[in-house]
């Protein structure tokens, strides 16, 4: 089947500006998970999903970072006021459940400039 | 500050050979345990998960866990050239995972 999918692939955005990434998860699967990934780096947690609710933000960097997933599939990871310091990889993942093994999206690769 | 660590490598084996990539970590109250392989330019791809101590096997891959020592190890067998990535130790902290930072594996003719 599907695996995830993720939306746009790359993002280059400009120092200051708001973006929004997208996941769609593998259909089925309740918990959903972003995490962003720097060079040389393991990926770090940012936020969990279990349905529509955010059961563990505990990851966000700061209140810049906010996610939505309003009708427990698809989510929105947005992010306002960028910083350089924002450009990384970021990765969704979702599982059947949780705890459980997580699978990966391809990732959005957002460069800010 | 719950830590996963993994000697970062590279670590270079022969085509053929046995690789061992291994990983510790800090939670004693750590439960599922987790392989990825991430080659260049790519997301993690998962390839094993372990949650009980002892040996877990799947074709040329084997992953150990002893939780004791909180220790897990992952053997891949008759290493080929296609195995070459870095790969990702992951454990649970509650609902979410922590990773280390990868072992680079390179398998060379």
């Amino acid at each position: 089947g599907a695996g995830v999918s993720q939306t746009p692939s790359n993002k280059v955005t400009e120092k200051g500006k708001y973006v929004e990434l997208r996941c769609d998860p593998i259909s089925g699967h309740t918990a959903l998970y972003w995490y962003r990934q720097s060079l040389g780096q393991g990926p770090e947690f940012l936020i969990y999903f279990q349905g529509t609710g955010a059961a563990d933000d505990s990851g966000l960097p700061n209140d810049r970072f906010f996610a939505v997933r309003p009708e427990g599939s698809v989510s929105t990871l947005k992010i306002q006021r960028t910083e350089r310091g924002d450009s990384a990889v970021y990765l969704c993942a979702s599982s059947l459940t949780s705890p459980g093994p997580q699978y990966f999206g391809p990732g959005t690769r957002l460069t800010v400039t | 500050q719950k830590e996963v660590e993994q000697n970062s490598g590279p670590l270079s084996v022969p085509e053929g050979a046995i690789a061992s990539l291994n990983c510790t970590y800090s939670d004693r109250g750590s439960q599922s345990f987790f392989w990825y392989r991430q080659y260049s330019g790519k997301s993690p791809e998962l390839i094993m998960s372990i949650y009980s101590n002892g040996d877990k096997e799947d074709g040329r891959f084997t992953a150990q866990l002893n939780k004791a020592s909180q220790y897990v190890s992952l053997l891949i067998r008759d290493s080929q050239p296609s195995d070459s990535a870095t790969y990702l130790c992951a454990v649970n902290d509650s609902d979410k995972l922590i990773f280390g930072t990868g072992t680079r594996l390179q398998v060379f003719p």
